[in-house]
């Protein structure tokens, strides 16, 4: 089955300074990769997501990438703010299992400074 | 639309009691998945639904938990003889079908927080 592992587990920014967040994954068939943002106590919320059909995402101030051949993709945060703070997952999927069946990481806690 | 609704959100119980979480999909969604969270740590995926069906349960432990989604009402996570382990956030999530098109994402709920004494 699909292995996905996520670094750094921790990263700290100066508020207007970009974030990265890496995952490499271990099924080449899988086909999609979401991210979810998880604030304290709350739901994780789909941030961006990207599929296996394109190689790069953006959404204002929140791009995806995705380099199949090396199986890694990266979320990128630019001009990070206070709110940005919060526990982000990567996850894949592969068409061999069940589709809502995700293999998340294990998870970056962002923490923005002002 | 309601988005996913699970409760309850949060649930105390001693061992060796029974616990049920109830999840009701977002209108129009028929397809059910439940995860688990374990403190400070990642969503690992336990069973996927359909109504009146189990599609894969293949992250569901063995014994003492159980799932179903029936044609009326929610679908229920049922966890038997709670032991402190047990304790942990669980998530559901429902999406519109099992396609994979640019229209289909999985959206949680805001979970049911299991406490074990």
């Amino acid at each position: 089955g699909e292995n996905v592992e996520q670094h750094p587990s921790t990263l700290s920014v100066q508020e207007g300074d970009s974030a990265v967040i890496k995952c490499t994954y271990s099924d080449s068939a899988s086909n999609y990769f979401p991210w979810y943002k998880q604030e304290l106590g709350k739901r994780p919320q789909l941030i961006i997501d990207i599929r296996s059909n394109v190689g790069e995402k953006k959404d204002q101030r929140i791009a995806v990438t995705l380099n199949k051949t090396a199986k890694h993709f990266s979320l990128h945060i630019t001009e990070t703010q206070p709110e940005d703070s919060a526990v982000y997952f990567c996850a894949a999927t592969s068409p061999t299992d069940s589709w809502g069946k995700l293999q998340f990481g294990a998870g970056t806690q962002v923490v923005v400074t002002p | 639309n309601a988005g996913v609704m699970q409760n309850p959100r949060h649930l105390v119980r001693r061992r060796g009691q029974e616990a049920r979480l109830r999840c009701s999909p977002m209108k129009g969604h028929s397809h059910v998945y439940w995860y688990r969270q374990l403190p400070e740590e990642g969503l690992k995926f336990m069973v996927y639904l359909q109504k009146e069906n189990i599609i894969d349960e293949s992250g569901m432990p063995k014994e003492r938990f159980s799932a179903e989604f029936p044609k009326e009402g929610p679908s229920i996570l049922r966890i038997q003889q709670v032991v402190r382990g047990d304790s942990a956030a669980y998530f559901c999530a429902s999406s519109p079908s099992q396609v994979f098109s640019g229209a289909n994402v999985l959206t949680f709920g805001a979970g049911s927080r299991l406490t074990v004494l």
